[in-house]
């Protein structure tokens, strides 16, 4: 059964910080791995990581994966009270099991001022 | 402005009593899935439907839950009867396979059973 963790499972911190999250999986064929931002409502699509050791950026987001760990990171820098929310990681597996996406516990994080 | 739609938004219903929630996937993907959200268990994929026919429904208590796609535009998910420990917010996504992975969420039907 694929299996992805997700650490911390919440986080507290003040404007200004950095903050790591981190993924880790077990799949069957695997064949990407996903970061999603959930506030209010609906997981929106951050990143999607497929080779090790290349940096996905967008603005002070960054992520990275590592296949021989089978692990990945999620760096925020000069976090905001924006930020704030459940960060989900997911892990899509390959071959008869493509599209299938399973989902860590997802960790919460909050930005105070 | 492509979106996923899902009905009811909100339901509060009794014990026992049937709920059925409706999806609409984006036009011209062909992966379905339906998610369940908690607390406790994060986001637990119920079944998924790639062009409409049904993959994996495993995570789906199979004596309550029923899940269908009648058409390319219509997901159904389906509890008779339901019970207090449904209560959860259900997201229906959609994405296209081969693609990027990335998946497309419905805002959710929160549901409430009493």
């Amino acid at each position: 059964e694929d299996k992805v963790v997700q650490s911390p499972l919440s986080l507290v911190v003040h404007e200004g910080d950095t903050v790591t999250l981190n993924c880790s999986y077990e799949v069957t064929n695997f064949r990407s791995l996903l970061w999603y931002k959930q506030e209010k409502k609906a997981p929106t699509f951050l990143f999607m990581l497929t080779s090790s050791g290349i940096e996905k950026k967008s603005g002070r987001l960054s992520s990275i994966l590592d296949k021989k760990e089978l692990s990945s990171i999620l760096n925020i820098t000069a976090t905001q009270t924006g930020d704030s929310a459940i960060y989900l990681c997911a892990v899509e597996g390959g071959q008869s099991n493509a599209g299938k996406s399973t989902f860590g516990d997802g960790t919460t994080l909050t930005v105070k001022p | 402005d492509a979106r996923v739609t899902q009905t009811p938004r909100h339901k509060v219903t009794e014990m026992g009593q049937e709920v059925t929630m409706r999806c609409q996937p984006i036009l011209g993907h062909n992966t379905v899935f339906w998610y369940r959200q908690t607390m406790m268990q994060g986001l637990e994929l119920l079944a998924y439907f790639r062009n409409r026919a049904p993959l994996d429904d495993s995570g789906m208590p199979k004596d309550r839950f029923s899940a269908e796609m009648p058409d390319a535009t219509l997901a159904t998910l389906k509890i008779q009867p339901s019970e207090p420990r449904d209560s959860a917010v259900y997201f229906c996504a959609s994405g296209l396979v081969p693609g990027t992975g990335e998946l497309f969420f419905g805002e959710g039907s929160r549901l409430t059973v009493l």
